[in-house]
């Protein structure tokens, strides 16, 4: 199973909206509803941000939003912050009853 | 709140299997999915598998024939085993709450294999 594919980095200047993508196939982001996103700041562990394409879990801010179309998923923040400035990744369940990982984005805020 | 914290050895030898608990607190092990997750230095995240309470697994394709995940209910602890393990398997370790979705994460053990 491949690495779903992400940009490898992402900037943006504070107050402005940004778009991450995750792209992969038929076979994973395509075929179901099962996307959520991770942030991760350098030395600490993953938070979720977003799961089941586009819901927030509780205490994460409405900045975050998720969405999906076709074989690409996106998270998007708006309004950036100088905290947003992370390393961020996707996840999805596959046809293959695994979970795949995207590649990473590094978000800079400039 | 739920907390959960890996440990474990820090350096494992090549060949030899790498073994790590995951202790969860503040709530208990029963009715949900538990995870292990890692991550190379400097690398992505990898999903390793799951355990169920009950006992069900699933594991990665690309390490399923090396690796084996139990739970101990009675102590409400998870574990890792992952044998004949060489330098590529060097990453911190992540135990995680959930099966498809992550919302706890225990804060990573770094296992270096090494001689």
């Amino acid at each position: 199973q491949s690495a779903l594919t992400q940009p490898a980095s992402v900037s943006g200047s504070p107050g402005q909206s940004i778009t991450i993508s995750c792209t992969g196939t038929s076979s994973d982001v395509g075929a179901y509803n099962y996307v959520s996103w991770y942030q991760q700041h350098p030395g600490k562990a993953p938070k979720l941000m977003i799961y089941d394409v586009s819901h927030r879990p509780s205490g994460v801010s409405n900045r975050f939003s998720g969405s999906k179309s076709g074989n690409t998923a996106s998270l998007t923040i708006s309004g950036l912050q100088a905290d947003d400035e992370a390393d961020y990744y996707c996840n999805s369940y596959t046809s293959s009853n695994t979970y795949v990982f995207g590649t990473g984005t590094k978000v800079t805020v400039l | 709140q739920v907390q959960l914290q890996e440990s474990g050895p820090g350096l494992v030898k090549p060949s030899e299997t790498l073994s790590l608990t995951c202790t969860v607190s503040g709530g208990s092990i029963s009715s949900y999915y538990w995870s292990w997750i890692r991550q190379p230095p400097g690398k992505g995240l990898e999903w390793i598998g799951y355990i169920y309470y009950s006992g069900s697994t699933n594991y990665n394709p690309s390490l399923k024939s090396r690796v084996t995940i139990s739970v101990d209910t009675s102590k409400n602890q998870f574990s890792l085993k992952l044998s004949s393990v060489t330098a590529v398997d060097t990453a911190v370790y992540y135990c995680a709450r959930g099966g498809g979705w992550w919302g706890y994460w225990g804060q990573g053990a770094l296992v270096t294999v090494s001689s």
